[in-house]
């Protein structure tokens, strides 16, 4: 199992330019995540998808949007690219795991896209 | 929204000290904590997770987290730290739903 693939792996782009990261995932979860990491700021959740057909924003969806193309595939546009878009994107998936004493979701990260945006 | 605070925005140490990194969250209700590492230049991997019953979690590495529902802690620590750990750890909430929130991260850097 490949897991979570992402591309592109780099990108540069000028304002006001327009793409689309890709991220695609093999373990048959249904919830897709898109984040973006900024320096001092952690992960921050852009969109996610809780099931094929669906998708919410997150903390931070302003300049972009998403696409849940099917169960595995979950991809993430910018319509015109800002430099405060430059940051390292990560593609997360998810399935929930029941325990002993409970359940949670899991979350399996991609390798990530860093887009600087100039 | 359930929010995530980690204190310790860089930590120094020499290889063999003890480690404990802070996480604090802030949410009332039922909660899944997380930690994740990762090394440079790669994605995030998953150290070890709280769902519920005994608050002592042990992961991988060593690694091992306490669980203190009063503190709304959730406390990262290694008896004795290698260079190999020099990473950056985030610490992550669930509360209720699949949104997961993270804390800012902590850098650790390990001198040989």
């Amino acid at each position: 199992n490949a897991g979570v693939t992402q591309t592109p792996k780099f990108q540069v782009l000028k304002t006001g330019q327009s793409m689309t990261l890709q991220c695609a995932q093999d373990m048959n979860h249904n919830s897709m995540y898109w984040y973006r990491q900024d320096p001092g700021m952690g992960l921050r959740l852009i969109y996610y998808s809780a099931s094929e057909g669906t998708t919410d924003k997150g903390e931070v969806p302003n300049g972009y949007n998403v696409s849940r193309l099917n169960k595995r595939e979950f991809s993430l546009r910018l319509e015109s690219a800002a430099p405060s878009q430059t940051s390292v994107y990560f593609c997360a998936s998810s399935e929930f795991r029941q325990g002993v004493y409970g359940g949670s979701y899991e979350q399996y990260f991609g390798p990530g896209t860093r887009l600087t945006v100039t | 929204a359930q929010s995530v605070s980690q204190h310790n925005h860089h930590v120094i140490l020499s290889e063999a000290a003890s480690l404990e990194l802070g996480c604090n969250y802030s949410y009332g209700g039922t909660v899944n904590l997380f930690w994740y590492v990762q090394y440079p230049g790669q994605h995030l991997q998953l150290l070890l997770k709280y769902f519920s019953g005994d608050p002592l979690v042990k992961g991988i590495k060593g690694f091992e987290a306490e669980f203190i529902k009063s503190k709304f802690s959730f406390n990262l620590r290694k008896p004795s730290v290698q260079w190999s750990d020099t990473a950056e750890y985030f610490c992550a909430v669930i509360a209720g739903n699949n949104d997961m929130r993270f804390g800012a991260g902590t850098r650790l850097t390990v001198k040989p």
